[in-house]
């Protein structure tokens, strides 16, 4: 089956330190790649969605500036949380889709980041 | 830090037993919709969906249920076992486009053996 990696699976920094987590499709090709954020007992709230070459849509409310989002090939897809500061302490999850139906998409583990 | 944690509903079933879990969605112009399980600390993993030309749907001792009148859909899950202890969660999306999935409030099962 298809499977979506995020690379690391969890990330402790400072505040006002920068953190990049990876997000790849490992067994196949996604155009477009979703970003989550999901805060403890909450629901998945989308962050962004990433095309391949192209620049990030963002969700209302989220900074493009801070939450920076890069699709470079049809398998991996950055988010890098710059100057995180306490309160970007969640579980970001990123979710791969194969194809435009939404049956071909493909959620990855997660990656719990602590900011100190 | 994190937002103070708003409390899941909890649904307690006896190992077993049939479990039903209900969800309310949000835009009438979503027609296509999809359960979710999230177990701790891991990513969504899909269980089942239902398009909106569709009210039922089964699986493998899973069913959806989707009653657009109300805007509402409902995960049966039959003989509830230990390992469907999770949080479950329903999502709304359209079809093609690849358009967002967008979830809604989650249900956390417990399974009591």
């Amino acid at each position: 089956g298809a499977v979506v990696s995020q690379h690391p699976s969890w990330v402790i920094c400072k505040s006002g330190t920068s953190v990049k987590i990876e997000c790849r499709s490992l067994d196949f090709q996604a155009t477009t790649m979703f970003w989550y954020r999901q805060f403890p007992k909450q629901s998945l709230m989308l962050m962004a969605t990433s095309n391949e070459g192209s620049k990030a849509t963002y969700e209302q409310g989220v900074e493009k500036d801070k939450f920076l989002i890069n699709h470079a090939s049809l398998t991996l897809s950055t988010l890098t949380v710059t100057s995180a500061h306490p309160e970007d302490s969640s579980f970001y999850i990123c979710s791969a889709r194969e194809g435009p139906q939404p049956d071909t998409q493909y959620f990855g583990p997660g990656t719990r980041l602590t900011v100190l | 830090g994190e937002s103070v944690g708003l409390h899941l509903p909890t649904l307690s079933v006896q190992e077993g037993d049939n479990s039903i879990i209900n969800c309310a969605y949000s835009n009438s112009a979503s027609d296509y919709f999809i359960w979710y399980k999230q177990e701790s600390g891991k990513g969504p993993q899909f269980i089942i969906d239902i398009r909106s030309n569709m009210d039922k749907r089964q699986g493998q001792r899973v069913t959806v249920l989707l009653n657009k009148t109300v805007k509402h859909l409902s995960l049966q899950i039959a003989a509830t076992q230990p390992g469907d202890s999770a949080v479950y969660f329903c999502a709304e999306t359209l079809v093609g486009g690849y358009q967002k999935v967008t979830f809604g409030t989650g249900t956390k099962l417990q399974v009591i053996p």
